[in-house]
């Protein structure tokens, strides 16, 4: 199974900040990386995808990069709304795998 | 739009089997653009995939759960299930369905609401 490590585990910030997330492989997964923002009692939705690509609907302030093992998540202007738990996932094989999950508080 | 809709009891005795259902609306099941998913949270902790099934029946699974685990699909019904055997406490979680794009890979773009299952006697 592909390992995928985010960092950190979690974090505070304040309205208005910019935020970076990091993901890493234990091995290549060339682009295939989806990024999901979970808040407390929801299903988890679906930022970024392909690494790089904003979902339809999803502020322009979230943005994406990396390529083979290493991912950044990007929030500029964090709004209160962002305050939530982001994923990193791996879509370049099965079984697909999750980060432990990056928690972004006040 | 395409929504997702799990179902099925909420509490599942220990080594039972664990028997949910997700429901599609707004969209054709049958469509080959994606693999239907179940994915699972535990009280507290990060998401695990268990694993999905594509239209034609072909199915892939966590090997964590393999031995356990069936996904099963009935286009008629627009529907596609989980069940788990042999369940434990270490089984109780939120379980998700969900749509995964399969061609181009682009994510697990909707998601079911979550249905909490407890493994209690």
């Amino acid at each position: 199974d592909i390992l995928m490590t985010q960092s950190p585990s979690s974090l505070s910030a304040s309205v208005g900040d910019r935020v970076t997330v990091t993901c890493r492989a234990s091995q290549t997964i060339n682009r295939y990386l989806n990024w999901y923002q979970q808040t407390p009692t929801k299903a988890p939705k679906l930022l970024i995808y392909s690494a790089s690509s904003l979902q339809s609907g999803v502020p322009s302030r979230f943005s994406g990069s990396g390529s083979g093992t290493d991912f950044t998540l990007t929030i500029s202007d964090l709004q209160p709304e962002d305050f939530a738990t982001y994923y990193c996932q791996q879509s370049f094989n099965t079984p697909r795998t999750f980060g432990q999950g990056t928690k972004v508080e006040i | 739009q395409v929504q997702l809709q799990e179902s099925g009891p909420g509490l599942v005795k220990p080594s039972q089997t664990l028997s949910l259902t997700c429901t599609v609306s707004g969209g054709s099941i049958s469509s080959g653009d994606y693999y239907w998913t179940w994915i699972r949270q535990h009280p507290g902790k990060g998401l695990e995939w268990i694993g999905y099934i594509y239209y034609s029946g072909t199915t892939y699974y966590n090997p964590s759960l393999n031995s356990r685990v069936t996904i099963s699909i009935d286009t008629s019904q627009n529907q596609f299930s989980l069940k788990l055997n042999s369940v434990t406490a270490a089984d109780t979680a939120v379980y998700f369905c969900a749509r995964e794009t399969a061609r181009p890979r682009y994510g697990t773009d909707v998601w079911g609401q979550g249905t909490t299952v407890t493994v209690s006697s």
